[in-house]
């Protein structure tokens, strides 16, 4: 139930070319669904969130698409760019406040 | 923006000493702070909630005796890493909530190396 399955684990993807990253959740009480972007020995950084009641954000070139009825929401990378070569990682809460549960990454390489 | 400073960023130390890891939210305030571990190429896992003024809460399998939480005000939490053993080695994470802007900021991560 508190568990977020991501995929792939792993992602190469030539310069310019769009990178997507799915994850699924069991629990319906999670209502806050962000992206963070962790490169080596830092912290992560958040990309982009999105709450259930909205089935598409959009911030630049980061993308996510949820869908609330399959329990999944993906990350998509428009124009990829070596610069984006890190992990990143889906994560869930319940709400405000709460902790977040993080999804097992996905090491993203852009080739240039 | 929210920054959250945390200190020190990387740390070795030798088995059975103790080492403290500071959690500071610079522009907010932060009743709210939390504590991840993170193993080599593996995810965030928590910890610990810490709160402000009250005991922290300990996620299933961590030894509250052993990683102390300490959150004495609404800017600063600290985790003590008492008794440190070589499996205790890990990449340590804080983050604290910014109850103004419905905000979560992370640290920057402390790399704790126990010899």
């Amino acid at each position: 139930q508190q568990q977020v399955k991501q995929s792939p684990q792993s992602l190469i993807v030539q310069k310019g070319g769009i990178s997507i990253i799915n994850c699924a959740y069991e629990n319906t009480a999670f209502d806050y669904f962000p992206w963070y972007q962790q490169f080596p020995g830092k912290g992560p950084a958040l990309l982009i969130a999105i709450r259930p009641d909205v089935s598409e954000k959009k911030e630049g070139r980061f993308t996510i698409s949820f869908n609330k009825s399959a329990k999944q929401f993906s990350l998509h990378i428009m124009d990829s760019q070596p610069g984006d070569s890190a992990t990143y990682f889906c994560a869930a809460s319940r709400g405000y406040g709460q902790n977040f549960v993080f999804g097992p990454g996905t090491r993203l390489s852009v080739l240039p | 923006g929210a920054v959250v400073s945390q200190h020190p960023s990387w740390v070795i130390c030798k088995s059975g000493t103790s080492v403290k890891i500071e959690c500071r939210s610079l522009d907010f305030q932060a009743t709210t702070m939390f504590w991840y571990r993170q193993f080599p190429k593996q995810s965030l896992m928590l910890m610990a909630t810490s709160n402000e003024g009250s005991k922290a809460t300990y996620e299933q399998g961590v030894e509250k005796d052993k990683f102390l939480i300490n959150h004495a005000s609404l800017t600063l939490s600290t985790l003590t890493v008492t008794s440190a053993h070589p499996e205790d080695s890990s990449f340590y994470i804080c983050s604290a909530v910014d109850m103004g802007n419905y905000g979560y900021t992370f640290g920057s991560g402390t790399r704790l190396t126990v010899v």
